[in-house]
């Protein structure tokens, strides 16, 4: 079946990177676009940015331009999102989701990173 | 300020329907079908209910539809069941400064 598999939780200091992964599995992972979304506590969701595997192009949320890299290795089958300049409001789980033309499925089981002192 | 404008919250009893609004404007949901609905229980990740604004995917109850007029999406549950208590959002393709938006959320509390 198709699956994504979000790396661990972290922890992070204010000011550092954190890089989460998403290994997918039970599809062709280059036909289709990976999507990372965020919710902070309590919060709704936010889309940060995609990268269809194939071709290597990114969209980035202006929101996270300059901060947020997205990359995707297709021998692992796996994307990364890195992101920088961490500060507390960063705190938040981040989803990895399959763009499936204009829908998202499925969705990681998400990625818990706290930024604190 | 999320993109897209949902109820905080609804209610219903069980057996009894419920419909959740989802509202942007002309450049998100009034300009294309591209809406789709995500059911999410705590401490789980969203879940496809419902895509370009009224199919249904293999797996989810027939009793999740979806609907559009003008710029305000719905969806509605029917014959609710204490297992659709969750935060429900929706999301639409849209031309503005980013590809895709999110609503805020709306939590269904099943009486």
């Amino acid at each position: 079946q198709v699956q994504l598999v979000q790396s661990g939780a972290e922890v992070k200091k204010p000011g550092s990177s954190v890089k989460v992964s998403c290994k997918a599995s039970g599809y062709t992972f280059s036909s289709y676009s990976i999507s990372w979304v965020r919710q902070a506590p309590g919060q709704g969701l936010e889309w940060m940015g995609g990268i269809i595997p194939r071709f290597g192009t990114t969209n980035y949320a202006q929101k996270f331009q300059g901060r947020v890299t997205i990359t995707a290795d297709e021998s692992t089958t796996t994307t990364y999102m890195e992101l920088s300049s961490l500060r507390s409001e960063d705190t938040a789980i981040y989803y990895c989701a399959r763009l499936k033309t204009w829908w998202f499925d499925p969705w990681g089981q998400g990625t818990l990173v706290t930024v604190s002192s | 300020q999320s993109a897209l404008t949902q109820p905080a919250s609804v209610s219903g009893s069980p057996g009894q329907s419920i419909t959740i609004s989802c509202t942007g404007t002309n450049s998100d949901v009034g300009g294309y079908n591209y809406v789709s609905w995500y059911q999410q229980h705590p401490g789980k990740a969203p879940k496809l209910m419902i895509y370009e604004v009224t199919n249904r995917p293999s797996g989810v109850s027939h009793r999740f539809s979806g609907s559009k007029s003008g710029n305000t999406a719905s969806l509605t549950i029917s014959g609710l069941q204490p297992e659709d208590e969750a935060d429900y959002y929706c999301a639409s393709y849209t031309t503005t400064t980013t590809p895709w938006v999110f609503g805020g959320g709306t939590k269904l509390t099943v009486l």
